[in-house]
Order: C-alpha cells, then structure tokens, then sequence
C-alpha cells in the first residue's frame, strides 16, 4: 500500500524554540493532508487540513499562528510549532489520501512524530 | 471535535477468544473506517465500510454498521496475541473530507 513518512521521528527541544516536521507521501499524489495531535492514552485530534498551494484550515481551538502549515508540493507539508512550550509536547500525525486510488477513501497515516518541550 | 465514542475503553481476554468493539457517532456519515495503532506508533487502515452497507469481513475482522443506531462494531475472532494494541473506529461525514476518530478500545490479548 501507499507509504507517508515523517521526520523525525523524535525530538527533544528546549522552551521557545521552533520544531519543523516534515510529511510525505512516498509513492502517490496526496492533494489534501491532515494533522493530528495525540496526548498519551487519548485519540488523535484533528489540527488542520492542509492542501497543496493553498492555505490549511484549522479545527477550532487551534492557533494557526503556533501551528504553521505549509503545502507546497503535491508530496510534502510541513508542520511547524513555533515557539514551543512543554504543553505542546505530544504525538504529531500527519496523514494524506490518496485520490488516485478510485473510491477506496483509504488514508494513511505516517509513523508519528514524538516532539518533547523541556 | 470527536464525535466517535467506543466502547469499552479497555479490554482484556485470552488467546482464542473473540474481541468485540463497539463505536458510536453523532453525525450523518459516507464511511466508517477502523484503525490499529501499536504503542507509540503510526495508525494501520483495518477496514472501510460504507454508509450503504451492513457487515463486511476481512480475514479475522468482522464489521458491522447500523446507520439507524449510528453504531459500528469491530469483531475480531481467534485473537492473538500480537493483536494487542488500541483500535478506533473513524468517520468520515457526507458534509466534509474530515475523518474524526473515537476514543480507541486499547486491547490486551494474554498468551
């Protein structure tokens, strides 16, 4: 099947700095992408939407200002948190579906990122 | 938001036994979808089924949909052990290209 990577897959960063993490999708064509963000023993939670050459669209609640989103090819989006804090500390998930693939509807996910604030 | 809720939230049996999950949603929906996720890791795609539908199989798993009761069930049969991990069932809705995750069942299959 369709493979989504993510880089890194792990990162350890002090307060106040920015994390950039990148999404892609390996072997097809992903128009549209998604964020997601889950805490420990808790569901994934939809960030924003993210399509190619134009802006993401945000779920309510979250600051698109601290999450910027960037779209700019039909393989890649990248997540940057900004200014980080230790309560944005999480698992980041970014996931692409494959329209090419006919009415399958299938998404895949990438591996995860886990970002650490101390 | 999440508008999927699972049931139950944990769930612990034996190797050989079946596992059953049930999810609940709030919305009108195109597709419901189940996913696995190890510990720590990425999401696995486990099976769609369509608004249209009522059961489909694949392999061990067996879903079914109730568009009336806006509820899904994930039965897995002859578990493993290596089936433990944390299922959610996802939904994709007719207004949006959205897809909102329940809670998860995270389940332990015993040796």
């Amino acid at each position: 099947g369709a493979v989504v990577s993510q880089h890194p897959s792990w990162v350890i960063c002090k307060s106040g700095t920015s994390v950039k993490i990148e999404c892609r999708s390996l072997d097809f064509q992903a128009t549209t992408m998604f964020w997601y963000r889950q805490f420990p023993k808790q569901s994934l939670m939809l960030m924003a939407t993210s399509n190619e050459g134009s802006k993401a669209t945000y779920e309510q609640g979250v600051e698109k200002d601290k999450f910027l989103i960037n779209h700019a090819s039909l393989t890649l989006s990248t997540l940057t948190v900004t200014s980080a804090h230790p309560e944005d500390s999480s698992f980041y998930i970014c996931s692409a579906r494959d329209y090419g693939s006919g009415p399958t509807d299938t998404q895949y996910f990438g591996p995860g990122t886990r970002l650490t604030v101390l | 938001s999440q508008q999927g809720e699972e049931d139950p939230q944990a769930l612990s049996i034996q190797e050989g036994e079946n596992a059953t999950m049930n999810c609940s949603y709030k919305t009108s929906i195109n597709n419901l979808q189940w996913y696995r996720q190890n510990s720590g890791r990425g999401l696995v795609h486990l099976i769609l089924i369509r608004s249209n539908e009522r059961e489909k199989h694949s392999g061990r798993l067996r879903v079914t949909l109730d568009t009336s009761k806006k509820s899904s069930s994930l039965l897995i049969t002859a578990s493993r052990a290596a089936d433990t991990a944390s299922y959610f069932c996802a939904t994709r809705e007719t207004s949006g290209s959205r897809l909102t995750f329940g809670e998860g069942t995270q389940l332990t299959v015993n040796p």
